[in-house]
């Protein structure tokens, strides 16, 4: 089945305690993405890219690090957590082809951080 | 980064067609329009996309304008599962910088 993969699915943790959100797809994407979801401010990109070793700033950078050492796998990194970074983070890949750009998103993690 | 503009909130009755409208003014020749939809508690979910020609899928169709300016999502029978935020974006040719607005809430009444 063709399908994102996150983990976890819900954290909390403390602050400044480093933790990774790992990013998984199996369709081959060339193109992976974060957001983070928060009720008023809607989804914001926190980094997108666009191959293996290719990795460039959204909105919202601030506080995350990413990388994309292989195709499939796009894991979110936050060094030094902080509570304004509690938030519902969804992970997305597509092709890059802009006919066949579908976004899939993954379930999301909710991360809190106390 | 072009911007859309849509409305807050539309209500629906179930089994009836719903137009929701997306703005794009400022659209660029390049720019795809896309929309995804978010139901309660779930990652985004895409819809339909298009760049000059109107568009049909098993989920909805999407009528572009002919100067592009603006777009609309049919559904053509609401039902209580299309109860969800209706997100219109415009994507380059790569895909980069993705960027979500805050959406259209469609209420489907029963």
């Amino acid at each position: 089945e063709a399908q994102v993969t996150q983990n976890p699915r819900y954290l909390i943790t403390v602050t400044g305690k480093k933790l990774t959100v790992t990013c998984s797809q199996n369709m081959n994407h060339e193109y992976m993405s974060w957001y983070r979801q928060d009720p008023g401010l809607g989804l914001r990109q926190i980094y997108y890219s666009m191959n293996v070793e290719v990795t460039d700033k959204g909105d919202v950078p601030e506080g995350y690090k990413v990388s994309r050492k292989e195709k499939r796998n796009f894991p979110l990194i936050l060094e030094s957590p902080s509570p304004n970074q509690t938030s519902l983070y969804f992970c997305a890949s597509s092709f890059l082809d802009p006919s066949y750009n579908e976004q899939f998103f993954g379930p999301g993690t909710r991360l809190t951080v106390l | 980064d072009a911007k859309t503009t849509q409305p807050n909130s539309m209500e629906s009755n179930e089994e009836e067609p719903v137009h929701l409208p997306c703005n794009h003014s400022t659209i660029s020749g390049t720019d795809y329009i896309h929309w995804y939809r978010q139901l309660p508690s779930q990652g985004p979910e895409y819809v339909i996309h298009g760049l000059t020609s109107n568009v049909n899928n098993r989920m909805a169709s999407l009528a572009i304008a002919e100067d592009r300016k603006s777009s609309t999502l049919i559904l053509h029978r609401a039902t209580l599962r299309d109860a969800a935020v209706y997100y219109c974006i415009l994507s380059n040719n790569y895909g980069q910088n993705f960027v979500f607005g805050p959406g259209t809430r469609l209420s489907v009444l029963p």
